[in-house]
């Protein structure tokens, strides 16, 4: 499967911007890169996900780098809600797992008030 | 409508019931997804449907049992679970299978096998 790889937590405070990145070096060209995040006693909910420009919805933006090895969720101002469990995940585009979204440990992010 | 509807919310079984987790979604998709969630984990996945038909199988055992009646309904029936099984059930379903399409979750079953 392909690996992504998070910091295990981060710290942000209300109201300031957070950038949440995530490593993907074994990434292939036609890989899609997804962000999701899980609340507390609720299922994932779908971010953003890309493939090679930036991308920005109500939620968030999503930074690719020109290799696309890394990329970074940029959630413009943080509130109390943004408070969850954020996976990157590679969905490959190739092989017996395409199109599926496997799952990695994920970054928690707290926010302070 | 733009969700994935779970029920029941929490369901408690003994280790010889049959019971069943249901997964129902309005919003024309035609790939469904089951994952398993143990506490502090990731989701696991489970099965992939494909337009009805079972497309992975995760070597689940087979007291799991998934299927499939029709394009907006996904079930999960178990069967002489054990209480290792306890965990949250997660369905999700995409437009397609595929890359590219981002997925709709449910809220999940909370399931306690006793």
């Amino acid at each position: 499967d392909a690996k992504t790889t998070q910091p295990n937590s981060m710290e942000s405070n209300e109201e300031e911007p957070v950038h949440l990145p995530c490593n993907h070096s074994t990434i292939s060209g036609t890989d899609y890169i997804h962000w999701y995040r899980q609340l507390p006693s609720q299922g994932p909910e779908y971010v953003i996900h890309g493939l090679t420009s930036n991308v920005n919805n109500r939620m968030a933006s999503l930074a690719i780098a020109e290799d696309r090895k890394s990329s970074t969720l940029i959630l413009h101002r943080a509130t109390l809600r943004d408070a969850a469990v954020y996976y990157c995940i590679l969905q490959l585009n190739y092989g017996g797992s395409q199109g599926n979204l496997i799952f990695g440990k994920g970054t928690k992010l707290s926010v302070k008030p | 409508d733009t969700e994935v509807t779970q029920t029941p919310k929490h369901l408690v079984m003994g280790m010889t019931n049959k019971k069943s987790l249901k997964c129902e979604q309005h919003m024309g998709h035609r790939a469904m997804y089951w994952y398993k969630q143990k506490a502090k984990k990731p989701p696991e996945l489970m099965f992939v449907y494909s337009y009805e038909k079972l497309s992975i199988n995760e070597s689940v055992p087979s007291r799991f049992s998934p299927e499939c009646p029709n394009s907006s309904l996904l079930n999960l029936h178990l069967h002489a679970l054990q209480p290792e099984d306890s965990a949250l059930y997660l369905c999700a379903s995409s437009l397609r299978q595929g890359s590219g399409y981002g997925y709709t979750f449910g809220s999940g079953t909370r399931l306690t096998v006793v």
